[in-house]
């Protein structure tokens, strides 16, 4: 049980569509990352957030954002949907102290936009 | 920017072999490397992880791996498979910014 937890687990959206998917960190990890899984590839970075400030973004453009919260739980907001943005979105946790600390991952959330 | 590369998108084996994923990384700074596991409909779990030291590293359900730093390679090994190994799985690096690149995944499928 790694204690990251994400909701929902499914969610179908419209094209042109805003959604907002959760995640609730790990106790005593500060830090939060967000990975789009489009079917057959692995995990893409989509950015990261460290005590409420993103400190890193990967190569997604300005419609996906986000928050981290005082509590270190984050939001994932993507505007506009489009068909292309199906897929698992995981979230990840851990804490940014050194480097090489592991991450641990939620469930995820299958996103299907129609 | 670091990459990394799963030579083999699939992997069948019998039941009780053993089993090589190979992984082929490109950085051009110190990198930190991992295997993760992914069942169906499931998030990632760790295996193993390189970060420094030992270049042979265990992790658990009986997997290792080998750190070879000349060859950028980190290959994941299991001498005796099981059923239950059936999954998917990625090798990933992490460099200083803590962000993880992952490959593209090999499915390990397990044949009675």
């Amino acid at each position: 049980e790694t204690g990251v937890t994400q909701s929902p687990t499914h969610l179908i959206k419209t094209r042109g569509q805003q959604v907002t998917l959760r995640c609730s960190s790990q106790s005593g990890h500060n830090t939060v990352s967000w990975y789009q899984q489009a079917l057959g590839q692995g995990p893409q970075f989509i950015f990261q957030y460290y005590r409420e400030e993103e400190n890193g973004r990967g190569n997604f453009p300005p419609r996906f954002s986000g928050l981290q919260f005082p509590n270190y739980s984050s939001e994932l907001n993507v505007n506009a949907l489009e068909l292309d943005d199906s897929a698992l979105y995981l979230c990840a946790s851990r804490t940014l102290q050194g480097q090489g600390t592991e991450a641990f991952f939620g469930q995820g959330t299958r996103l299907t936009v129609v | 920017a670091q990459s990394v590369t799963q030579l083999d998108s699939q992997v069948p084996v019998f039941e009780e072999a053993p089993v090589e994923l190979r992984c082929n990384y490109s950085s051009s700074v110190s990198v930190y490397l991992f295997w993760y596991v992914q069942y169906p409909n499931q998030g990632l779990q760790l295996l193993l992880k390189y970060l420094s030291g030992s270049t042979l590293v265990k992790g658990i359900n009986g997997f290792e791996a080998e750190f070879n730093k000349s060859q950028t390679s980190f290959h994941l090994r299991k001498p005796s498979v099981h059923i239950s190994d059936t999954a998917e799985y990625f090798c990933a690096v992490s460099d200083w910014t803590s962000q993880f690149y992952f490959g593209t995944g090999t499915s390990l499928t397990v044949i009675p």
